[in-house]
């Protein structure tokens, strides 16, 4: 168990709807990471968050978006959801957002847009 | 563009045997390289590598990296088929603060 919480485990959804995506990081962890795992693209870096603020992004769509609150859960805003935003998310965090310290992955959330 | 690439894709093996899976990257900022298992869930963390030549060993895996000609290997000795998964590489860049991944090999080791 790497400490780091993700809820839900699975959503179903419509095309064009609009889902959260939750994630508490492990005790201590200032630094959140969201990624996107399809079956055709490996795991894809969308955004990073360091004590509640934007550090990094990367391939994210317009349409998501993430915000990290003072109590350093984070959440993962998809909306207009289509067919190809299927996929496994996974929320990361470490200790310090740098290079020293390794990223410990939560279990995921299943997103199936149908 | 930074690149994480890993080779073999796939690799079917016997159990008991020795594998070597391999990770080359073109990166800017280089700061470290880090080696994850997948099995069903969590990539989980195996090693992180910032310095050439110098082996990380646990139990039956070790890796090293060799930074002069941007790669590194992980293997694993007599082989279980508990080891069987998805191997990731990544690339940490410094700077950009983020972790790249490669696509990943997937590992079957049969009885």
């Amino acid at each position: 168990d790497s400490g780091v919480t993700q809820t839900p485990k699975h959503l179903i959804t419509a095309t064009g709807q609009r889902v959260t995506l939750r994630c508490s990081p492990r005790s201590g962890d200032l630094s959140v990471y969201w990624y996107q795992q399809s079956l055709d693209q490996g795991l894809q870096f969308l955004i990073q968050y360091y004590n509640g603020e934007e550090r990094a992004k990367g391939n994210i769509l317009e349409r998501f978006s993430a915000q990290q609150f003072p109590d350093l859960h984070s959440e993962l805003n998809l909306s207009s959801l289509e067919l190809g935003d299927s996929a496994l998310y996974f929320c990361a965090s470490s200790s310090l957002g740098s290079y020293n310290s390794p990223l410990h992955f939560g279990n995921g959330t299943r997103l199936t847009v149908t | 563009e930074d690149k994480v690439v890993q080779s073999p894709l796939s690799l079917v093996v016997h159990e008991g045997d020795t594998v070597t899976l391999n990770c080359s990257y073109e990166v800017t900022n280089f700061r470290s390289l880090l080696w994850y298992k997948q099995e069903k869930k969590a990539p989980t963390f195996l090693f992180m590598l910032t310095s050439s030549g110098i082996e990380k060993k646990s139990g039956r895996l070790s890796s090293i990296l060799d930074k002069k000609e941007l790669f590194s290997i992980l293997n694993i000795t007599a082989t279980q088929t508990g080891d069987s998964a998805v191997y990731l590489c990544a690339v940490y860049l410094q700077g950009a603060q983020k972790l790249v991944f490669g696509q990943g090999t997937r590992l079957t080791i049969n009885p």
